[in-house]
């Protein structure tokens, strides 16, 4: 199985801050690489797909970049509703798999 | 907008199989180009991808497993279901439907509101 790396596991950042998470694939997966976000009690909510592509609805202060094996995703200006916990997601081979999530908590 | 909705009972007995369906409303699931997935988190853990089904039938589950799994369609009713055998305490844990594009890439969206399924005697 692919191993999806997170880091770091949490952060504490204030609004208004640049916010980058990132994301390491045990083995290259091209662009391959999915970004979630998850708030309390809901579902995952479907952000960046194939690395960089921002998922219709999205605010374009989240942005993806990567390839390979090492991907980040950005909040250029962390808003309130964006305090919630960030997942990867490597479709590159099955069993599809999913980074143990990063934390975003408020300062 | 595809909407999908997660039923089934909220304990399940050690030993005992779980059982769950996804409706799906808003699109066909037989309207083909996506995978019908399950997915699991674990209380204040990670997401756990299960498997898929193709409306055709065609299925891939993942090895964690151990062959547990079976996920079925029924394309009359617009659902897919999940059943998981021999649960343990350790099956206890959020389960999600979600639907992945199957091309170009397989990306889950959307997703259902999740079901809790803890499995106590």
């Amino acid at each position: 199985d692919i191993q999806m790396t997170q880091s770091p596991s949490s952060l504490s950042a204030s609004v208004g801050d640049r916010v980058t998470i990132t994301c390491r694939a045990s083995q290259t997966i091209s662009t391959h690489l999915h970004w979630y976000q998850q708030k309390p009690g809901k579902a995952p909510k479907l952000l960046i797909y194939d690395a960089s592509s921002l998922q219709s609805g999205v605010p374009s202060r989240f942005s993806g970049s990567g390839s390979g094996t090492d991907f980040t995703l950005t909040i250029s200006s962390l808003q309130p509703e964006d305090f919630a916990t960030y997942y990867c997601q490597q479709s590159y081979n099955t069993p599809w798999t999913f980074g143990q999530g990063t934390k975003v908590e408020i300062k | 907008q595809v909407q999908l909705q997660e039923s089934g009972p909220g304990l399940v007995k050690p030993s005992q199989t779980l059982s769950l369906t996804c409706t799906v409303s808003g699109g066909s699931i037989s309207s083909g180009g996506y995978y019908w997935s399950w997915i699991r988190q674990h209380p204040g853990k990670g997401l756990e991808w299960i498997g898929y089904i193709h409306y055709s039938g065609s299925t891939y589950y993942n090895p964690s497993l151990k062959s547990r799994a079976i996920i079925s369609v029924d394309t009359s009713r617009n659902q897919f279901s999940l059943k998981l055998r021999s649960v343990t305490a350790a099956d206890t844990a959020v389960f999600y439907c979600a639907r992945a594009a199957m091309t170009p890439d397989n990306w889950f969206d959307p997703w259902g509101q999740g079901t809790l399924v803890t499995v106590s005697s």
